[in-house]
């Protein structure tokens, strides 16, 4: 069963570095086709799509974004990291990881976290 | 960007009604679209994927529908249960950009 869950500071002030951990079970990263994104969701609005790691390492970035982004993984496999430099309070927002996946050629994201709330604040 | 266009913002709809809402790309996205249902306060749950294909599981009064710029989520027979946000989502262009949403509250 495949589950993933997000874990971050809660709170942090602007300019600091926010670090945030997706832990995830039930599948590899390492298995052809398999990616893990960052999305994130501002408290009463959409979604935007940050970053991604995919299963040969590879990584992917909101071009709007990227200088300020910096996605990782594990050697195990098991757990993806985003770090996002200089926050300020844009930055407050309910943060997902979502599995994303190839089938039959089409790729979507089957499986999310229950998101991380962030409040960036002094 | 891509920019997807979500309509309407909301709707009033009652059960068992038809509802229909649209997507309109910003560019030609061939048929790399999905819909995405996210209740309050829960994340969001694939429906569509490839503009057309239902996910597992999903009841098949679900239906998408478009290619190109055009996009169409159909909920026929509406039921209590399917009170949420909708959102489309175009993964043919980075970044990946999702719809604005369309909320469907009850008349």
């Amino acid at each position: 069963q495949v589950t993933l869950k997000e874990s971050g500071p809660g709170m942090l002030q602007p300019s600091k570095t926010l670090s945030l951990t997706c832990s995830f079970s039930g599948f590899s990263l390492s298995t052809s086709g398999m990616v893990v994104s960052w999305i994130r969701q501002p408290s009463g609005k959409s979604l935007e799509w940050l970053a991604a790691i995919d299963w040969d390492g590879d990584k992917y970035y909101n071009p709007s974004l990227k200088s300020r982004l910096t996605v990782s993984k594990d050697t195990s496999n098991t757990q993806v990291f985003l770090k996002i430099t200089s926050v300020d309070i844009a930055d407050t927002a309910t943060y997902y990881c979502a599995r994303r996946r190839v089938y039959y050629g089409y790729w979507y994201f089957d499986f999310w976290g229950p998101g991380t709330m962030v409040t960036v604040s002094s | 960007n891509t920019v997807m266009t979500q309509s309407p913002t909301s709707m009033f709809i009652s059960v068992g009604d038809r509802v229909t809402m649209n997507c309109k790309a910003s560019q030609n996205v061939g048929t790399n679209v999905d819909w995405y249902q996210q209740k309050t306060g829960q994340s969001p749950k694939l429906l569509i994927y490839g503009a057309s294909n239902r996910y597992t599981g999903v009841p098949d009064r679900f239906t998408g529908s478009g290619s190109g710029t055009d996009f169409t989520l159909t909920i026929s027979n509406m039921q209590a249960e399917d009170l949420a946000v909708y959102y489309c989502l175009q993964y043919n262009y980075n970044p990946f950009t999702f719809g604005s949403g369309t909320k469907l509250e009850i008349k």
